[in-house]
């Protein structure tokens, strides 16, 4: 069954560095766009970041320069490496999987794992 | 980036009512719009992509229309499971933006 798991959030002081983990099982994360999705408590959906099956990444304005996406395939596994960490980072964070390389549709998701940025 | 505006906010309807949530872009999407539905404490879920393609495994009383910037979900017939909130997401251009979000409420 496809599958993603989402771990590694917590409680981090504001300026602090977190590093979330995606796994994924039966299928391969180089076959497609796997994208970060946050959602605030009680707020909307908000894209983070993304890599194209070929490693192109992308990001939202509101992160880019301070959240770093990557992947290990012998893992199976897409990383958000996320630094500098401010109050409205908090957030339940979504691992998400959009299949091929074009017209994406976000197919797949995890559970999601809670980021909270506090003193 | 493209910004999503759905319509209304929030709505209220009874169950076997047809409803319809609107979803307009501020420049052009092309057909690459997708619906999603949302439970308290859950992920989202896929409902339809493309505008109009209704994703495996979802019912047929969810359907789609639209192209460039206004786009509709309708849901015919409604179900207690489908009280949730709707989201489009255009997946034309990054940043991939989503709409505001659409409660929709039962009566």
């Amino acid at each position: 069954e496809e599958q993603l798991v989402e771990s590694g959030g917590g409680l981090v002081q504001p300026g602090g560095s977190l590093i979330l983990s995606c796994a994924a099982s039966a299928f391969t994360v180089s076959s497609s766009l796997m994208s970060w999705v946050r959602q605030a408590p009680g707020k909307g959906l908000e894209w983070v970041s993304g890599m194209h099956g070929g490693g192109i990444t992308l990001y939202a304005d509101s992160v880019k320069g301070r959240f770093t996406i990557s992947r290990d395939l012998s893992k199976n596994t897409v990383f958000l490496q996320m630094y500098s960490l401010r109050p409205d980072d908090t957030a339940m964070y979504y691992c998400a999987r959009a299949p091929g390389q074009a017209r994406f549709r976000f197919d797949l998701w995890g559970r999601g794992t809670l980021v909270s940025v506090s003193s | 980036d493209i910004q999503l505006t759905q319509s209304p906010f929030s709505l209220s309807a009874s169950v076997g009512d047809r409803v319809t949530i609107t979803c307009r872009a501020s420049q052009s999407s092309g057909s690459e719009l997708n619906w999603y539905q949302q439970k308290p404490g859950k992920a989202p879920k896929l409902l339809i992509y493309g505008a109009s393609s209704l994703q495996r495994g979802v019912p047929s009383r969810f359907s789609g229309n639209g192209f460039g910037t206004d786009f509709a979900l309708t849901i015919t017939s409604l179900h207690p499971e489908d009280f949730a909130t709707y989201y489009c997401q255009q997946t034309y251009s990054v940043p991939y933006t989503f709409g505001q979000g659409t409660i929709l409420e039962i009566k």
